[in-house]
């Protein structure tokens, strides 16, 4: 039972346009989501962030919505640069769950110059 | 500051055989998560530990166990290994254990089973 859905695999766009990377899950008890990025060969880095009670967070050229009514939350990358190609997963947590993170399957994002 | 340190970063073992897998989190962090990441299964949280306490688990066979020093660093093993135990071993570190304080993720271990 896969709790944290990335339904596009891939995700293709230009340089200086934006970047949409979507999200779903379904346990309703989540209370804190991240998205990750992860280039080969490295381990995730942690991107950004949004709390169950805020429905959007930004930093900087990212920014994080979240519908709670729809399970549903996205990443929004304005302006995409070629940098920002890699993987990227969203991930939720359960409150007082220590440690554990629930992860998307991951979305390719390819920046073209 | 240094990040956190897994060690080694590739290993080939055979069939059977066990595994033990080094992570020296970041300096002052005393919780240390593993997570396996497979290309069919993707990552998967497989235990916690914090100041040598196991305090999380995930689903994964007794095969798969570890346990935190004094000095937070982390170990964790996999005896009796077979072919689908091949993946990236990652360990986070954090401070508190807690997602809204954040997990900083090593370079991974890829171990391959043959």
């Amino acid at each position: 039972d896969q709790q944290v859905k990335q339904n596009s695999p891939s995700l293709s766009v230009q340089e200086g346009r934006i970047s949409i990377l979507n999200c779903d899950y379904t346990n309703s008890m989540f209370d804190y989501f991240l998205w990750y990025k992860k280039y080969p060969a490295e381990g995730p880095t942690f991107l950004i962030s949004i709390s169950s009670i805020k429905d959007k967070n930004e930093d900087g050229r990212f920014t994080v919505f979240l519908n709670k009514s729809a399970k549903h939350l996205s990443l929004h990358i304005v302006p995409s640069q070629p940098g920002d190609s890699a993987v990227y997963f969203c991930a939720a947590s359960l409150r007082a769950s220590y440690g554990k993170l629930t992860f998307g399957q991951g979305t390719i994002l390819t920046v073209h110059p | 500051k240094a990040g956190v340190t897994q060690t080694p970063r590739y290993l080939i073992k055979t069939r059977g055989q066990q595994v033990t897998l080094s992570c020296s989190p970041i300096s002052g962090h005393r919780s240390v998560s593993w997570y396996q990441q497979t290309p069919g299964q993707g990552l998967q949280f497989l235990f916690e530990y914090f100041s040598e306490t196991q305090r999380n688990k995930g689903n994964f066979p007794g095969r798969f166990s570890g346990r935190q020093f004094s000095n937070s660093r982390s170990e964790m093993n996999v005896s009796t290994l077979e072919l689908g135990d091949s993946a990236l071993y990652l360990c986070a570190s954090s401070a508190t254990g807690l997602s809204n304080y954040g997990y900083t993720f090593g370079s991974g271990t890829r171990l391959t089973v043959v």
